[in-house]
């Protein structure tokens, strides 16, 4: 069975920095990979997903995602954030077509002025 | 352009009511249907599937139980609701290998 793992259920940045979110995934074939964004009482967003294609995936809102297979990560980046973008992040793992989805626990975004 | 709805968008009901939960897609046919729970501080848990009318599968037994009447249409229900049910239902649908969420449904159980 596929799990996922969100490093840091909170973190916090400064307007103009840096983006990081982390996402680890186990899986015994090769995956498809999903960064969601919610915005509080709102449904989710698809951000970007990676189907084996290119390793560096670009999404919505200026963010991208690097699939490395050897780290089993899936880290979410943006290089400088905006207040906007403070949100929760999911990311998740599907092993087939299929699109049975497990997320993992959520990151929630802060951004400071 | 493929649309999902859900309804109502907030409820608030007593502890012993029963509950009906609306989602319907449009702008595409024999979607893959899905019912999701975001408790308060939780993730994301999945309820419910269906890959076709009068196709449920159930993810985690509990006091609700879902339908799908129609290709499009995919309801949530409980005969009596507990307080424990409280939280954020969120519909999504799937066509390929992306799953895309409704706006949700936040209910409140007194």
């Amino acid at each position: 069975a596929q799990s996922v793992t969100q490093l840091g259920s909170h973190v916090s940045v400064s307007e103009g920095a840096l983006v990081l979110l982390r996402c680890n995934y186990s899986s015994s074939v090769p995956p498809y990979l999903f960064w969601y964004v919610q915005y509080p009482n709102q449904g989710l967003q698809l951000l970007l997903k990676y189907t084996s294609a290119a390793t560096l995936v670009k999404g919505i809102n200026g963010f991208e995602a690097e699939f490395k297979k050897s780290e089993t990560s899936f880290h979410l980046t943006k290089p400088s954030a905006h207040m906007s973008d403070a949100a929760e992040y999911f990311c998740a793992v599907s092993v087939d077509a299929g699109n049975m989805l497990t997320f993992g626990g959520g990151t929630r975004l802060m951004v400071k002025p | 352009s493929q649309t999902i709805h859900q309804w109502p968008a907030t409820l608030v009901q007593p502890v012993g009511s029963p509950l009906s939960l609306e989602c319907t897609v449009e702008g595409t046919s024999n979607p893959n249907l899905y019912w999701y729970r975001q408790a308060a501080g939780r993730g994301l848990q999945l309820l419910f599937y269906s890959v076709g009318i009068g196709q449920i599968s159930s993810e985690v037994p509990q006091n609700l139980s879902a339908s799908r009447p129609q290709d499009r249409q995919f309801i949530l229900s409980s005969k009596k609701l507990l307080l424990s049910d409280s939280g954020f239902y969120l519909c999504a649908w799937s066509w390929g290998d992306t799953q895309y969420f409704g706006p949700g449904t936040r209910l409140t159980v007194l």
